[in-house]
């Protein structure tokens, strides 16, 4: 099946960039997702980027894909206190009628002042 | 605009008690919808979701149930629950042709 990998910690000063990195390893993967998930609360979804596409940006953040080495990275510029929160890549499976996301286990990302 | 709920917030309940948690999504039509469970380790396991009412697929075994009495509605149930069953249980839904995924606030269970 479909594996979805990122590194479990990242620390950064505030004020610096944060780059979250994710690995996948279906080629047939349609849409990948980032999201963000703050201490004892749901899962926020923060941006998406279409496999045709080699990035997108969305204010401070930044989605880089590189479709060949399944590679998916999340910048956040400017890195304020506030994003301090696990980050969730996704990817887009398509299984029968239900379109299935499968999840990495998430990045620890801790800004430190 | 489209919003989903979960309760209880949290739960504890004694090993080999039953379990009900509900789920409710507002503001959209025949959505797709999913339990997960996040357990202290982090990782997101899907356990169920439902394409439609009285449909539901089960992605791991166990001693848990899911049921979707109405569209907007999803439970999850146990008969009798166990400890490996403590975790943060969290909803969510979709729109029937599009990916993503939008969260509810989530469960935190507690079985003692």
């Amino acid at each position: 099946g479909e594996d979805v990998e990122q590194s479990l910690f990242l620390s950064v000063r505030e004020g610096d960039s944060s780059v979250i990195n994710c690995t996948y390893t279906d080629s047939s993967s349609t849409y990948l997702y980032w999201y963000k998930q703050e201490p004892g609360a749901g899962l926020q979804l923060l941006t998406y980027i279409f496999s045709n596409m080699d990035m997108k940006q969305d204010q401070r953040l930044t989605v880089l894909l590189n479709k060949k080495d399944k590679h998916l990275s999340l910048r956040i510029a400017d890195t304020q206190t506030g994003d301090s929160a696990i980050y969730f890549c996704a990817d887009l499976i398509s299984s029968g009628s239900a379109r299935q996301l499968t999840f990495g286990s998430g990045t620890q990302l801790t800004v430190l002042p | 605009s489209q919003t989903i709920h979960q309760w209880p917030a949290t739960l504890v309940q004694p090993v080999g008690s039953p379990l009900s948690l509900e789920c409710t999504v507002e503001g959209t039509s025949n959505p797709n919808l999913y339990w997960y469970r996040q357990a202290a380790g982090r990782g997101l396991q899907l356990l169920f979701y439902s394409v439609g009412i009285g449909q539901i697929s089960s992605e791991v075994p166990q001693n848990l149930s899911a049921s979707r009495p109405q569209d907007r509605q999803f439970i999850l149930s146990s008969k009798k629950l166990l400890l490996s069953d403590s975790g943060f249980y969290l909803c969510a839904w979709s729109e029937r042709k599009q990916g993503e995924q939008f969260f509810g606030p989530g469960t935190r269970l507690t079985v003692l």
